[in-house]
């Protein structure tokens, strides 16, 4: 897996969006940038994932740089509810650990 | 429904007991991972599994044990050789391919008194 970067804790205005930042500078070509969100206590949830172009679903965007090297995951209009621990990994699942870091507390103020 | 069972939900033992967390899914997944957390940290991976009856330490199996003897199950010991068993432990279990995702069960809050 590939090892990744993130900021410890952000804050954001509730209905602003949230821009979680993720450095995976060395993440190989055939894995993917995968995000997962853990609310307190509870077993992480996946978000979104990507290759190498932007993607985007009902929960949040993915945006990918061009090199590779970086990522950031944007809650286009944030709620309470999006408080959490966001984690970034890189990972083909393949016969490969599974490793997360530490993530970013994400805090959404009223 | 599809998904991955973890259970109990809350465990207690006393010191010096082994004690035996269950996962169980029913995705038809290869490969499956169990993890720590410990209050305000992040998931450190114990031990995974990528096919039946092959298994691999993580970062931390130190004081615990793992059996792979059925691709649904992969049940985790916790040693009395664990120092501090005292943690909320995650099961997870993905398939062996790309552009996929893991499936995580809600976790197993372990307290050793």
């Amino acid at each position: 897996d590939a090892k990744t970067t993130q900021p410890p804790s952000m804050d954001c205005a509730e209905g602003r969006a949230a821009n979680l930042p993720c450095n995976h500078s060395t993440i190989s070509g055939n894995e993917y940038v995968y995000w997962y969100r853990q609310i307190h206590s509870q077993g992480p949830q996946y978000i979104i994932h990507g290759l190498k172009n932007n993607e985007t679903n009902e929960m949040a965007s993915l945006i990918i740089t061009e090199d590779r090297k970086s990522s950031t995951l944007i809650l286009p209009h944030a709620t309470l509810r999006d408080t959490a621990v966001y984690y970034c990994i890189g990972t083909n699942f393949g016969n490969e650990k599974l490793t997360f870091g530490t993530g970013t507390r994400l805090t959404i103020i009223p | 429904d599809g998904g991955i069972t973890q259970s109990p939900k809350y465990l207690f033992r006393k010191e010096g007991q082994n004690v035996t967390l269950s996962c169980e899914q029913n995705l038809n997944h290869d490969a499956m991972y169990w993890y720590r957390q410990d209050p305000g940290q992040g998931l450190r991976l114990i031990y995974y599994s990528q096919i039946v009856n092959d298994f691999q330490k993580g970062d931390i199996a130190e004081g615990y044990s793992v059996s792979r003897e059925k691709k649904e199950s992969f049940p985790l010991t916790v040693t009395s050789a664990q120092k501090n068993p005292t943690a909320f432990y995650l099961c997870a279990s993905s398939p062996r391919r790309m552009n996929t995702e893991a499936f995580f069960g809600q976790g197993t809050r372990l307290t050793v008194v």
